[in-house]
């Protein structure tokens, strides 16, 4: 069945780092991929997506490469701010009508 | 509706008690679902909805477990005899169809404690 394997944390960095979080997956056919973040208190908020091989889904500075030889889809952000504190989680969604995610990421930006 | 909306938002019970959740979709999506997300894990699906009908209900963790919709809108959790592993945050989504590149939306979560 399909599975999504997220870089474990927590992540502590100091703002204006370089992030990565990283996420593989294994699913039949061509899934659709997303990451969603959840800051504190809040609901679960799609960050960005990708829906084909070698997309690049953006938002807020943050990105994430479709790359289908390597069943990746890396969530990158040049320059972090205290702000993007939260819990980051990838997903995907192939032939199942449901989303698949990751165990999820918790980020912490320090000052 | 502007978004998903699910109530209670909180909900603290008694082990052997039924509990109701409920869901309100983002008017016009088709496709609802329902997911759990126990404290430090990642989400697990439950079930989903086109329309009205549930054609896959393998998540369902119990047959405690059952879900309805009805006039495909609002859809309703219910969960029989609860016991303490049910405890979690229980997440409505919806989507306007059920097609992979459709985005979930989701709501804000029911925080069930069974004691």
């Amino acid at each position: 069945g399909d599975s999504v394997t997220q870089m474990e944390g927590p992540v502590t960095l100091s703002e204006e780092a370089f992030l990565t979080i990283n996420c593989t997956y294994t699913a039949t056919g061509y899934p659709s991929l997303f990451w969603y973040v959840q800051y504190p208190g809040e609901g679960l908020q799609l960050l960005l997506k990708a829906t084909k091989a070698d997309d690049k889904g953006s938002n807020k500075g943050f990105e994430a490469t479709y790359r289908k030889e390597t069943t990746s889809f890396h969530l990158e952000k040049g320059s972090v701010q205290v702000s993007d504190s939260a819990v980051y989680f990838c997903a995907l969604k192939g032939s199942a009508r449901q989303l698949t995610f990751g165990s999820g990421t918790q980020l912490t930006v320090l000052p | 509706g502007a978004g998903v909306s699910q109530s209670p938002s909180n909900k603290v019970t008694e082990k052997g008690k039924d509990v109701e959740l409920r869901c309100d979709p983002i008017s016009g999506h088709t496709a609802l679902y329902w997911y759990r997300q126990r404290l430090g894990q990642g989400l697990e699906f439950l079930i989903y909805f086109q329309g009205n009908s549930a054609p896959d209900k393998s998540g369902l963790p119990s047959d405690r477990f059952s879900a309805e919709r009805t006039g495909e809108s609002v859809s309703t959790l219910t969960i029989q005899r609860t016991q303490q592993e049910d405890s979690a945050v229980y997440l409505c989504a919806s989507s306007l169809q059920v097609v992979s590149t459709d985005t979930q939306y989701f709501g804000p979560g029911t925080r069930l404690t069974v004691l």
